[in-house]
């Protein structure tokens, strides 16, 4: 399969827990998108990689957010302190280059923060 | 900075008949825009996209959407509905003014009766 893969699909946590979801783009996409969507919206943008430099960060990604792409591969998305707040779909999508592509999405990771 | 909207929240046409899903779109720059479907529980596929080629774009399962400049509108239509069109559709802006990160309409819920 040479989509984009996210780990874990599914993750319930109690609230005040740590938790990191991984993304696998696509082989060879220099571009790396994290977003949140909760019931009923679209997905909202919290932060992009250009290889490994991240290079915007949205004002919904508190501090509490951390997002790395050591290698210019897969990337990690951590929520530290998590709160019933962070209940949401992390979706990971990637491109192989800014203008006018596409963007490949993967199939989410579902965090339940009891 | 750019934004779009999308001017119904739900829709519901019968099968057979066509099917109009709006959005309207602002920007500074030459746009990308993309429409997205999202069945449920599943990922988020690409329909169809404009990057300023033809402003009439052609996607999948005969979708179509038109580029209109002067009313900043890219109104997704298809001529007859299908019971398996039923999804979250989302209509999707990028552009240079924001790093080409994207954003989301709200989405709009398609529905389609026998």
């Amino acid at each position: 399969d040479t989509g984009v893969s996210q780990d874990p699909r599914h993750k319930i946590t109690k609230r005040g827990q740590n938790v990191t979801f991984r993304c696998d783009p696509i082989s060879e996409h220099n571009r790396l998108y994290w977003y949140r969507q909760t019931l009923g919206q679209g997905p909202e943008f919290l932060t992009y990689f250009q290889n490994e430099a991240q290079l915007e960060k949205s004002r919904l990604l508190s501090d509490r957010f951390s997002a790395e792409r050591p290698k210019g591969s897969f990337s990690t998305l951590e929520i530290q302190r998590t709160e019933q707040g962070d209940s949401a779909m992390y979706l990971c999508a990637s491109s192989p280059d800014p203008k006018g592509n596409q963007q490949f999405f993967g199939p989410g990771t579902r965090l339940t923060v009891l | 900075a750019q934004s779009v909207t999308q001017l119904d929240s739900h829709v519901s046409v019968s099968e057979g008949t066509p099917v109009l899903l709006r959005c309207n779109y602002s920007s500074s720059y030459s746009p990308s825009l993309f429409w997205y479907v999202q069945h449920p529980n599943k990922g988020l596929q690409l329909l169809l996209k404009y990057t300023s080629a033809a402003t009439l774009v052609k996607g999948i399962n005969g979708f179509e959407a038109e580029f209109k400049k002067s009313e900043t509108s890219f109104h997704l239509t298809k001529p007859s509905a299908h019971m398996s069109d039923a999804a979250e559709y989302f209509c999707v802006v990028s552009d240079q003014g924001g790093g080409f990160k994207t954003i989301f309409g709200a989405g709009t819920r398609l529905f389609v009766k026998a």
